[in-house]
């Protein structure tokens, strides 16, 4: 079975603050994929970035980076210099290849504030 | 443009009365899913279908039904809906190939059952 737990259920900091979403996914295949997704206030889901399992390597967007680590399961999400703007629900999603759906965690829900 | 577009965005409905909410893409995509997000549970995914005529349950599948004519239509329908199905709903597609491409998503159909 996989699973996602995003253990933080909101966070709130001050705005210019750097904020770390954590991620810990649970899954017995070798080749899978992870997902960050942001809902702002609006509504909407928007993809934030996928990575696969052989892919270890950081990756930085602006003021976005992820950290994937294998060894603990885990695929955190740091946003640098906050802004107001990033106030969002944000979910980490986890698909193993061949026929298995999309699992999604139940989001961590982030307050930037002024 | 590419979408995926639900309608209606908004319904309020009394129990016991079927509704169909319509879901159809644009990009020719292979996979579609519904999911439905309720405070504090995170995306919960309802029905999912590889491909025309594949549908399957996902983790909450009771009280709804989906069906895959054509590849662009998802339709998710309500036969007897019931209070507990107030939530808000997205419909989402993606290209299965050989690896997981983002799910694109609907704009979401916010639900009232009286």
């Amino acid at each position: 079975a996989q699973k996602v737990t995003q253990a933080q259920t909101e966070i709130s900091v001050v705005e210019k603050e750097d904020v770390t979403l954590d991620c810990v996914y649970e899954t017995r295949d070798t080749t899978y994929y992870l997902f960050w997704y942001k809902q702002p206030p609006s509504g909407e889901l928007v993809f934030l970035i996928r990575r696969n399992s052989f892919d270890e390597q950081n990756e930085i967007s602006g003021r976005y980076s992820w950290n994937f680590q294998k060894s603990t399961s885990s695929f955190n999400f740091t946003i640098t210099a906050s802004q107001v703007v990033d106030s969002a629900v944000y979910f980490c999603a986890l698909s193993a290849s061949g026929n298995t759906p999309l699992v999604f965690g139940k989001g961590t829900r982030l307050s930037v504030i002024a | 443009e590419a979408q995926v577009t639900q309608n209606p965005r908004y319904l309020i409905t009394v129990t016991g009365k079927k509704l169909t909410v319509t879901c159809s893409q644009n990009m020719n995509h292979e996979y579609m899913s519904w999911y439905r997000q309720d405070p504090g549970l995170g995306l919960r995914q309802i029905y999912y279908s590889m491909n025309v005529e594949v549908t399957d349950k996902g983790d909450v599948p009771e009280g709804y039904k989906v069906s895959r004519k054509e590849k662009r239509n998802f339709p998710l329908i309500l036969e007897s809906p019931s209070p507990n199905q107030t939530s808000l709903y997205f419909c989402a597609s993606s290209d299965r190939g050989r690896t997981w491409t983002p799910l694109h998503f609907g704009n979401g159909t916010r639900l009232t059952v009286t």
